[in-house]
């Protein structure tokens, strides 16, 4: 099975950033994602990373490390409409890569 | 279609009804998942498709929830005898074959079905 953790809530102040952390324990990995999903509103797809190192998209960077079984996600330059909820999702390499996502780590950015 | 389009947006049903939820995947998108949602939860598994077939519904709940796709396209989630605890946004994800690069086999999600039953 899988196992996907990251906190649950978290607050920034608008301008900052900030880093929302995710590990996972899976057997077999291919490859993790993070979305974003605002609420009432479908989760949409933010960034995927499958070899170690660090993805830059914008305001947006993620980072995987395999052996660790760790991932952040990095906000640059909050705004308030980030504030939402940042889902991780692992998919691994057994079966039907079916991502499994995390409970998600709902974001407050404030004034 | 431009996107997932999923359909009721909202079901309010009584305990013991059976209910059908409709997904119309983006076209050409061969795989179609189906998850749900529950409030403060993450997004749990049900079924996957790839074509027609259901390759894994380990994640159906209990032999009251089934799915099927036709013509490589739409998909209908049924749940009968419905209960409370099936109250949830129920959402519909679909992405285009292939999982090694340059694919990333995103998912992209419909805006999802809320069912409410009372």
């Amino acid at each position: 099975g899988q196992n996907i953790d990251q906190p649950t809530e978290m607050t920034a102040t608008e301008g900052a950033i900030v880093q929302i952390n995710c590990t996972y324990q899976t057997s077999g990995f291919n490859g993790l994602f993070w979305y974003q999903q605002h609420a009432g509103e479908a989760p949409t797809f933010l960034s995927y990373n499958v070899l170690d190192g660090l993805e830059e998209k914008g305001r947006f960077s993620s980072f995987l490390s395999r052996s660790k079984g760790y991932s952040y996600l990095l906000l640059k330059e909050l705004q308030m409409k980030d504030s939402a909820s940042y889902l991780c999702a692992v998919r691994s390499s057994g079966g039907s890569y079916i991502p499994t996502f995390g409970r998600g780590t709902s974001l407050i950015v404030h004034p | 279609g431009a996107g997932v389009s999923q359909s009721p947006s909202n079901k309010v049903t009584e305990k013991g009804k059976d209910v059908e939820l409709r997904c119309d995947p983006i076209s050409g998108h061969t795989a179609l998942y189906w998850y749900r949602q529950s409030l403060g939860q993450g997004l749990e598994f049900l079924i996957y498709f790839q074509g027609n077939s259901a390759p894994d519904k380990s994640g159906l709940p209990s032999d009251r929830f089934s799915a099927e796709r036709t013509g490589g396209s739409v998909s209908t989630l049924t749940i009968q005898r419905t209960q409370q605890e099936d109250s949830a946004v129920y959402l519909c994800a679909s992405s285009s074959a292939g999982t090694g690069p340059p694919n990333t086999g995103e998912l992209f999600f419909g805006e999802g079905s809320r069912l409410t039953v009372l």
